[in-house]
């Protein structure tokens, strides 16, 4: 089992709808969760970090935690084709020297 | 200002020859960081560098050996490159490494691109 697992996709959405991106993760401790976006041939660059329970909102992106199902999803509301690109789920634990482990992402495609 | 530059951006070199790859960040961060990306997208962390302290060296072979002369700079020297090698290398820095309880967030270079033929 992949310590963080992604369907790659891709995940076709027209532009305006509801992209919903989801993440399984199998170390029980992790504690901390981020979202990536990657676009091609560019770096990974940080859109959500989240560390509890619940959802957490910040403009159109909005990142669920449920730890109980070691579970994690990003939503992106009214995407734009701008949004097209590979996001990567990344989870650590807390505490001492940390490693973020990441998944090897989600390709989205938002269709104009 | 680039906050966190690798150099070279591509590198293309022939098996079995030996290379390095720079790191500097301007952040003024304490940790460093060095992942391979492979074909697949999957980015996994080799090693990482608090204070120019090694912290973090997962497994990879010897050939790998990183060197951080200051806080500011991560190199990688590769000896000896096969096929395998080739990836797109990704620096990262992030202000500490999680001592405050929460991961801190990592800022990655633009990566060097590495083709060994």
């Amino acid at each position: 089992q992949k310590e963080v697992e992604q369907n790659s996709g891709p995940l076709s959405v027209p532009e305006g709808a509801i992209a919903s991106l989801n993440c399984t993760y199998s170390d029980r401790v992790s504690q901390s969760f981020f979202w990536y976006r990657q676009y091609s041939g560019k770096s990974p660059e940080l859109i959500m970090s989240i560390y509890s329970n619940g959802d957490k909102e910040d403009g159109r992106f909005t990142a669920q935690l449920n730890k109980a199902s070691q579970y994690v999803s990003l939503l992106i509301r009214d995407s734009q084709p701008s949004d097209s690109a590979t996001y990567l789920c990344a989870v650590a634990r807390t505490g001492g020297y940390q490693k973020v482990t990441f998944g090897t992402g989600t390709k989205l495609q938002v269709i104009p | 200002d680039t906050a966190v530059s690798q150099t070279p951006k591509y590198l293309v070199t022939q098996m079995g020859n030996d290379k390095s790859i720079k790191c500097e960040q301007n952040l003024g961060h304490d940790t460093m960081y060095w992942y391979k990306q492979d074909s697949k997208k999957f980015l996994k962390i080799m090693f990482s560098y608090n204070n120019k302290e090694l912290i973090i060296n997962e497994t990879v072979p010897n050939r790998f050996s990183p060197k951080s002369p200051d806080k500011a700079h991560l190199n990688l020297h590769i000896n000896s490159l096969e096929l395998g090698d080739s990836a797109v290398y990704f620096c990262a820095s992030s202000q500490g490494y999680g001592t405050s309880g929460n991961t801190d967030t990592q800022y990655f270079g633009p990566g060097t691109r590495l083709t060994v033929l």
